[in-house]
C-alpha cells in the first residue's frame, strides 16, 4: 500500500509569512509524528498525535507553531509568521499497534528568506 | 532528559569490510530502538526494531544488538557495498511514546 506522503515536497517563503505542512499518514495509522530536521543533525521531536488529539506537543518550540489532525488521519503543522531559522526539513512518521514502528514520509525542506 | 549519540559520526570504507555503528543512550528505560537509513535529500527508512525485551534484529546483511543496561546499540554491516552510502540514524522510544534521534553516522562505501 501507499507510504506516507508529504505536501509540498520544497516551500519557499518570506519572513513573516504563514505556511502550512501537510501529512497524509498510512492507512489505518492511529499514531502521527511531526520532526524539524536541520542540517547535519538527526530530526527533532515536534508533535505527536493519537487518533485526533494532540498526546504531545511538547516539541513545538513556541505558539508560532500549529498542528492539527481533524479527523484522525491527513495531519497539517501550521506555521505563523515565519522566520529565517524555521527553514529546516519537516518530516512526518505514522505507525501503529504495539511495536509502533515509525514510517517516514519524504519530507517537506522549508526555506524561509 | 534522553540524550543520544552516535559514532563515528562518519565513516568512509572500502567494499565488502564488515563495519559497525555505534548508538549511545543516556536513560536505560526505553520500549524499542530502531534504526533507519536516510538517502541525501529524502526521508527516513526503517531498517530495524528492537523491543526492550530483544537482544538483536537480523535482516539480510543487518544485524542490530541492543544492551539496555549499558545504554547501547550497535548496527553490524556485513560486505558492504556502495550502495549502502547513506546516513544510519538510531532513534530510542520511551514508554510515553517520546523518540529521541542521535545525530546519525555518515557511511561511505567506496567502490
Amino acid at each position: 500500500g501507499a507510504g506516507v506522503s508529504q505536501t509540498p515536497s520544497n516551500k519557499v517563503t518570506e519572513k513573516g509569512k504563514y505556511v502550512e505542512l501537510r501529512c497524509d499518514p498510512i492507512s489505518g495509522h492511529t499514531a502521527l509524528y511531526w520532526y524539524r530536521q536541520s542540517l547535519g543533525q538527526g530530526p527533532e521531536f515536534l508533535i505527536y498525535f493519537q487518533g485526533t488529539g494532540a498526546a504531545d506537543d511538547s516539541g513545538l518550540p513556541n505558539d508560532r507553531f500549529f498542528a492539527v489532525r481533524p479527523e484522525g488521519s491527513v495531519s497539517t503543522l501550521k506555521i505563523q509568521r515565519t522566520e529565517r531559522g524555521d527553514s529546516a526539513v519537516y518530516l512526518c512518521a505514522s505507525s501503529s499497534g504495539l511495536k509502533n514502528e515509525q514510517f517516514f514520509g519524504p519530507g517537506t525542506r522549508l526555506t524561509v528568506l | 532528559k534522553q540524550e543520544v549519540t552516535q559514532i563515528p559520526a562518519a565513516l568512509s570504507v572500502p567494499e565488502g569490510e564488515n563495519l559497525v555503528l555505534n548508538c549511545s543512550f543516556t536513560d536505560s528505560a526505553i520500549y524499542n530502538l530502531q534504526w533507519f537509513r536516510q538517502d541525501p535529500g529524502k526521508g527516513l527508512t526503517s531498517l530495524l526494531l528492537i523491543q526492550s525485551s530483544q537482544r538483536e534484529q537480523t535482516s539480510g546483511r543487518l544485524n542490530a544488538s541492543l544492551d539496555k543496561s549499558s545504554g547501547r546499540s550497535t548496527l553490524y554491516i556485513a560486505a558492504s557495498q556502495p550502495g549502502d552510502s547513506a546516513t544510519y540514524l538510531c532513534a530510542v522510544r520511551d514508554y510515553g511514546q517520546n523518540f529521541v534521534f542521535g545525530p546519525g553516522t555518515r557511511l561511505s562505501v567506496l567502490p
